[in-house]
């Protein structure tokens, strides 16, 4: 079984442009998490989505915004893109919403902002 | 906020010694998880724990939740070096309602020496 894939893998951008990401969770996994992990960091959490639903938020600004399709599939869009926004993106699916359910991370998306 | 004291920040071992590392909390947590980044990829899950005093193993790992649940450690017994890494714990606070947060340490670097 394919685990979970994000896409794209590596994304350049400048200052305040937006920026869209992908992510795949797991067949059969219903809820996805999104991180961001700067240089030297542990994950920070964005948002979780579970059946198409925001069911939690981390303390990230309103330039970051999310959704999950019928599919499960979601999306992070970045809006106003800053210099400090560099950094992976991680998605994570889990079959349920809360985290008895372990979370399993894609490969992330490496975001440059110029 | 909620923070994971994660330590030692590094550790640079010979092969086949044994590893441990430990995490720390103010908080108390009702989940323990324990990941391994590799350069470029995402956190893979190694060890999850889900109740106060349980010792889990997998492999050479073997990772336990503290009696308290405000902390957690990891132990690697006769490292190799594949073992090479970022190694990560992340918890779910009590009271974090119904979402999927998780909240990571800063990381454990460690190198082994052939």
């Amino acid at each position: 079984d394919a685990g979970v894939t994000q896409s794209p893998t590596h994304l350049i951008k400048t200052r305040g442009q937006h920026v869209t990401l992908r992510c795949s969770p797991i067949s059969g996994h219903k809820s996805v998490s999104w991180y961001q992990q700067v240089l030297g960091q542990g994950p920070q959490f964005i948002f979780q989505y579970y059946e198409k639903e925001e069911r939690g938020r981390g303390n990230f600004p309103d330039r970051f915004s999310a959704r999950q399709f019928p599919n499960y599939s979601s999306e992070l869009n970045v809006n106003a893109l800053l210099l400090g926004d560099s950094a992976l993106y991680l998605c994570a699916s889990s079959l349920a919403l809360q985290t008895y359910n372990e979370q399993f991370f894609g490969p992330g998306t490496r975001l440059t902002v110029l | 906020g909620q923070q994971l004291n994660q330590s030692p920040q590094s550790m640079f071992i010979q092969e086949g010694e044994d590893v441990s590392m430990n995490c720390t909390s103010s908080s108390i947590f009702n989940t323990w998880l324990w990941y391994k980044q590799d350069p470029g990829e995402g956190p893979v899950l190694l060890i999850a724990l889900y109740k106060a005093g349980e010792l889990t193993s997998n492999g050479r790992l073997t990772a336990q939740f503290g009696i308290t649940r405000k902390d957690s450690f990891l132990n690697i017994s006769a490292s190799i070096p594949s073992d090479v890494g970022i190694y990560f714990c992340a918890g779910s606070l009590i009271g974090s309602g119904n979402t999927g947060k998780l909240i990571f340490g800063q990381g454990t670097t460690l190198q082994v020496k052939p």
